[in-house]
């Protein structure tokens, strides 16, 4: 068990360029979490999925967010025509079954800073 | 809906001194509450939740918390601070849909 990995861990990129973000959750973990986390905030629930399904997605994703986890195992998040707002770190997480007692494992994060 | 309240973004304690962060929820059903740290330039760690057992939760790094329901409190502590303890803490409650919701988060200082 190596915990969830995320790259980049950094990522500075110019306005309207795209940048896509990708999540290793721990192993047979069915459910994988995005969440953005801005500067003096608490983290906010982006999207989930429950393997390979996307089962919800926040009002916070907007259009030209998309996400990803074609076989169930890791994730993909891309940002199209990024904006400054859109500067925050990007947290996954991973759980093995979900449920309100499933623990939530998260990893470090990738930090994106739009110029 | 579901909900946390972090008192004070700030908190500064001195080194060996007890430390005190206090969190209210709000909540339409028996709520799930957690408590994470984040270090700085890290992801979120679990230090302990509470899941309708014991009231008196410990966690790890010597942390424990307190689920009140008649004060809606869910308050974090430890009785004796030290340096590594320097870091944010966040509480959160899951709502019905699984989800966490994270307070705003409380940066703890630790002053030597």
């Amino acid at each position: 068990d190596t915990g969830v990995s995320q790259d980049p861990r950094h990522k500075i990129t110019k306005r309207g360029q795209n940048v896509t973000f990708r999540c290793d959750p721990i192993s047979e973990h069915n459910r994988l979490y995005w969440y953005r986390q801005t500067l003096g905030q608490g983290p906010e629930f982006l999207t989930y999925f429950q393997n390979e399904a996307q089962l919800e997605k926040s009002r916070l994703l907007s259009d030209r967010f998309s996400a990803e986890r074609p076989k169930g195992s890791f994730s993909t998040l891309e940002i199209q025509r990024t904006e400054q707002g859109d500067s925050a770190m990007y947290l996954c997480a991973s759980s093995s079954a979900g449920g309100k007692t499933d623990t939530q494992y998260f990893g470090p994060g990738t930090r994106l800073t739009v110029l | 809906a579901q909900s946390v309240t972090q008192l004070g973004s700030h908190v500064s304690v001195s080194e060996g001194a007890l430390v005190l962060l206090r969190c209210n929820y709000s909540s339409s059903v028996p709520p799930y509450l957690f408590w994470y740290v984040q270090y700085p330039n890290q992801g979120l760690q679990l230090l302990l939740k509470y899941t309708s057992a014991a009231t008196l939760v410990k966690g790890i790094n010597g942390f424990e918390a307190e689920f009140k329901k008649s004060e809606t409190s869910f308050h974090l502590t430890k009785p004796s601070a030290h340096m590594s303890d320097a870091a944010e803490y966040f509480c959160a409650v899951i709502s019905r849909d699984d989800k966490i919701i994270f307070g705003k988060g409380t940066r703890l200082h630790i002053l030597p």
